[in-house]
């Protein structure tokens, strides 16, 4: 089974300062996603990458910067955390549209 | 109007009932969906890809209305464990990501 795993599951930051959020599938995907997902707002999709050091933007990157300097990890950059932030932040890979495989999450609370 | 669509619910039913969401969708190049499912507290999961000509797996049936743009799951006879979130998903334009639903929460009672 492929597995995508998430550094921490739960991170409390406090507003301005830089947060990291890593990510580390182990099925050689290509395509890797991050998405926030809050309370009657769903599932949004800040970046995506489908190659090594390549990235698109989703819908909500402001914000938001990554990394992706190796095949199975994907890094979500908060540049300076702020509460507006605060969420539930879903990693993702997949190596075509069918098999998109989540990572359990991290719940990041900016204060 | 949003890319993807779905009532939120809750749907309340029974141990045994059928129940049926719907969700709508806004590009009508759009070519692949999906329903995925998502427990609380949990990561969502894929539950079955979506096909033109309708796919069926166990109590579930998942159809694709492309002259509506609608895409429907049906559970039969339901089961306590089928409580959760049930999200419609959409290829986006760049073949690459997915655009989900804000999803439709099913609870089963005893």
């Amino acid at each position: 089974d492929v597995k995508v795993t998430q550094s921490s599951r739960y991170l409390v930051k406090r507003t301005g300062e830089k947060v990291f959020l890593e990510c580390v599938q182990d099925m050689d995907h290509e395509n890797m996603f991050w998405y926030r997902q809050d309370p009657g707002l769903g599932l949004r999709l800040i970046y995506f990458s489908y190659d090594v050091k390549m990235k698109e933007k989703g819908d909500i990157p402001e914000g938001y910067s990554v990394s992706r300097e190796k095949k199975e990890r994907f890094s979500l950059i908060l540049e300076s955390a702020s509460t507006n932030q605060t969420s539930m932040y879903l990693c993702a890979s997949s190596l075509t549209s069918d098999g998109y495989t989540f990572g359990s999450g991290t719940r990041l609370t900016v204060v | 109007r949003k890319e993807v669509e779905q009532d939120p619910g809750p749907f309340n039913v029974p141990e045994g009932a059928t129940v049926a969401f719907n969700c709508t969708y806004s590009n009508s190049a759009s070519q692949s969906f999906f329903w995925y499912r998502q427990d609380c507290r949990k990561e969502p999961k894929l539950l079955m890809s979506v096909y033109s000509s309708g796919n069926e797996d166990g109590r579930f049936t998942a159809q694709l209305n492309r002259a509506s743009q609608y895409i429907s799951l049906l559970i039969r006879d339901s089961k306590l464990s089928d409580s959760a979130t049930y999200l419609c998903v959409v290829v986006s334009n760049s073949g690459y990501a997915l655009n989900f639903g804000k999803g439709t929460s099913l609870l089963v009672t005893p």
